[in-house]
């Protein structure tokens, strides 16, 4: 079964400090993974997905399959990047399957 | 319209009672997805509709749930006989196709709250 495991539920780091936020997942076949972000008061939206590899906002996310992990970085917070952040997976054909979220707290 | 929007924002029903949701997804995106999030827990995904065609319903609770995307309307999750546990936010996405390469925009979620 498809599994996303996102371990902290919350990530406090000082404005200005790298951050990492860690998502492993479980899946035996070529999965797809995505970060979604939700914002105080905002809907959640896509942030960056794996096959585009992309940064977005100073974000990356690099999949690795040998440790089927695919974490999220930014080199240096900033106090707007304060969000839910859910990593989640799909097969292209299945649902996407959500881990439970890591709250990220930028302290300035 | 350029965002899914979703109503209402609250609902609150008595146990036993039915709840209906809107959404509309999207205009021109084909897909169309429903998720519980329940406690502020991870999503979990219910039914998923190709225009108006249930495309995955793996996820929907085979008693008391139904789903439908009819044209020209907005799509529906109805909850005959609600239970205490139905309270949740239940989130609606829309995507252009079905595919990886297509992300999943969401609307601001419905809550709904059984007493």
């Amino acid at each position: 079964a498809q599994r996303v495991t996102q371990p902290e539920k919350l990530l406090s780091v000082f404005k200005g400090a790298p951050v990492e936020l860690k998502c492993n997942y479980s899946y035996s076949g070529s999965p797809e993974l995505f970060w979604y972000v939700q914002y105080s008061r905002q809907r959640l939206q896509l942030l960056l997905r794996h096959i585009s590899r992309e940064s977005i906002k100073g974000f990356t996310a690099d999949l690795n399959k040998g440790e089927t992990s695919f974490h999220l970085k930014k080199p240096f917070a900033q106090e707007e990047d304060s969000a839910m952040y859910y990593c989640a997976l799909t097969s292209g054909n299945t649902p996407l399957v959500f881990g439970k979220g890591t709250r990220l707290s930028v302290i300035a | 319209g350029e965002e899914v929007a979703q109503t209402p924002k609250h609902l609150v029903r008595g146990e036993g009672q039915k709840a209906k949701l809107y959404c509309a997804p999207i205009k021109g995106h084909s897909y169309v997805f429903w998720y519980q999030q329940v406690l502020k827990n991870e999503f979990k995904f219910l039914i998923s509709f190709q225009n108006e065609n249930v495309f995955d319903e793996t996820g929907m609770p085979k008693e008391r749930f139904s789903a439908k995307c009819l044209p020209n309307s907005p799509c529906s999750l109805e909850i005959q006989a609600t239970k205490l546990e139905d309270s949740a936010v239940y989130f609606c996405a829309s995507s252009l196709y079905r595919g990886q390469e297509q992300p999943q925009h969401f609307g601001d979620g419905t809550r709904l709250s059984i007493l």
